[in-house]
């Protein structure tokens, strides 16, 4: 079992660029969800996919689109990219229940 | 608005000592409380967890301790070894919801 896993690992990308951050599970879990990580933030929830077929916002959704591709598959686009994305992202999933989230291994993510 | 307050944001300890996190919370809707764990590289993993009819949950040098009237609940770690060194994050679930939300965070640094 891979668990969460995110491609890619690392990216810059200039302002105004767009790009797609992967995300997949293997646990087949229903949630799935994507947090941004800034310094002193913790992790912001950004959006958040109870099952498959439906998304909802999360408390930081502006700039960014989701699709909930399948089950296993959560994607996390920015349409134009601004320096203020500058951050670690992470996607995350959990069973129906929802006690645990578990965590793939992060982007890095600088918009210069 | 932060709805979970998490202290001190960093902390030095020696081996063998104790280390204490501190987190606060304002809404009473919160029914589930977790911690998580995060090394450098690395996604956040869960540590323990804590309902708020419990006062105390131990497990292995970890303690969760909760005070429903206070709004508060706190992370000891007991004997603190260098391995422990990373980041924690305490969290907040609504009841009825799978969402998450973060402290955040305290960087915790165990010297040999």
């Amino acid at each position: 079992n891979a668990g969460v896993t995110q491609t890619p690992k690392f990216q810059v990308l200039k302002t105004g660029q767009s790009m797609t951050l992967q995300c997949a599970q293997d646990m087949n879990h229903n949630s799935m969800y994507w947090y941004r990580q800034d310094p002193g933030m913790g992790l912001r929830l950004i959006y958040y996919s109870a099952s498959e077929g439906t998304t909802d916002k999360g408390e930081v959704p502006n700039g960014y689109n989701v699709s909930r591709l399948n089950k296993r598959e959560f994607s996390l686009r920015l349409e134009s990219a601004a320096p203020s994305q500058t951050s670690v992202y992470f996607c995350a999933s959990s069973d129906r229940g929802g006690n645990e989230q578990f965590f793939g291994p992060g982007t890095r993510l600088t918009v210069l | 608005q932060q709805q979970v307050k998490q202290s001190p944001q960093s902390l030095i300890v020696q081996k063998g000592g104790i280390s204490i996190i501190n987190c606060a919370y304002e809404n009473t809707a919160f029914d589930y409380f977790p911690w998580y764990q995060q090394f450098p590289g690395k996604g956040p993993a869960l540590l323990i967890a804590i309902r708020p009819d419990v006062s105390e949950k131990k497990e292995g040098r970890f303690t969760i301790s909760f005070n429903k009237s206070a709004k508060q609940f706190s992370l000891h770690i007991m004997d603190s070894q260098p391995g422990d060194s990373a980041t924690y994050f305490c969290a907040a679930r609504r009841a009825a919801g799978n969402k998450l939300t973060f402290g955040g965070g305290t960087r915790v640094l165990v010297k040999p």
